[in-house]
């Protein structure tokens, strides 16, 4: 599984659009990048996923460089239950199921 | 449309014994992974069923067995528990190849 790079913790408003950012250099072609977030003591909670074009749902969008390299999760409007680790995965989709976690981004929305 | 359902929620067992934590997937959902969770951590992939066989294995010992039924839920066995298997474990179910979600965990104490 490729790996991905995201920064340990980061603080954001309340009320204005968090941008995390997520480094997947060496990601395949194919290969998607998810994300998904944990709210402290909770399950995983799946956000969204995409291959090469940007993709938007009641969550969040998700934009991917054109060279896919890189990946900004955008929560338009962030509220206090936005605070949770954010974990950006890649994954082949089919064939390999499992989805490899590193430590992800504490995001900490302040009122 | 009920998600994912693990149960039980919390145990407590001690070191030596063994533990059986349960799993029903997502409606419609017919591949099912477990991962562990240790305090501060990301999940670390522990096994994959699908079609009641183990298709995948993470770096996990024997210790760590599983189960698949027709209905397509699943157990994860761990013997001769120790103080380390102390973890949240999750499991997580997909329709093959596709998105996958997790169930809210089983908090396991091993004293």
């Amino acid at each position: 599984d490729a790996k991905t790079t995201q920064p340990t913790s980061m603080d954001c408003a309340e009320g204005r659009a968090a941008n995390l950012p997520c480094n997947h250099s060496t990601i395949s072609g194919n290969e998607y990048v998810y994300w998904y977030r944990q709210i402290h003591s909770q399950g995983p909670q799946y956000i969204i996923h995409g291959l090469k074009n940007n993709e938007t749902n009641e969550m969040a969008s998700l934009i991917i460089t054109e060279d896919r390299k890189s990946s900004t999760l955008i929560l338009p409007h962030a509220t206090l239950r936005d605070t949770a680790v954010y974990y950006c995965i890649v994954r082949v989709t089919y064939g390999n199921n499992r989805l490899a976690f590193g430590k992800g981004n504490q995001v900490v929305v302040i009122p | 449309d009920a998600g994912v359902t693990q149960s039980p929620t919390h145990l407590i067992k001690t070191r030596g014994q063994q533990v059986t934590l349960r799993c029903s997937p997502k409606s419609g959902h017919d591949t099912v992974s477990w991962y562990q969770q240790a305090l501060g951590q990301g999940p670390q992939f522990i096994f994959q069923y699908y079609e009641e066989e183990e298709r995948q294995r993470g770096n996990f010992p024997d210790r760590f067995s599983g189960h698949q039924f027709p209905n397509y839920s699943s157990e994860l066995n761990v013997n001769a528990l120790l103080l380390g298997d102390s973890a949240l474990y999750l499991c997580a179910s997909s329709l093959y190849g596709n998105t996958i979600y997790f169930g809210e965990g089983s908090w396991l104490t091993v004293v």
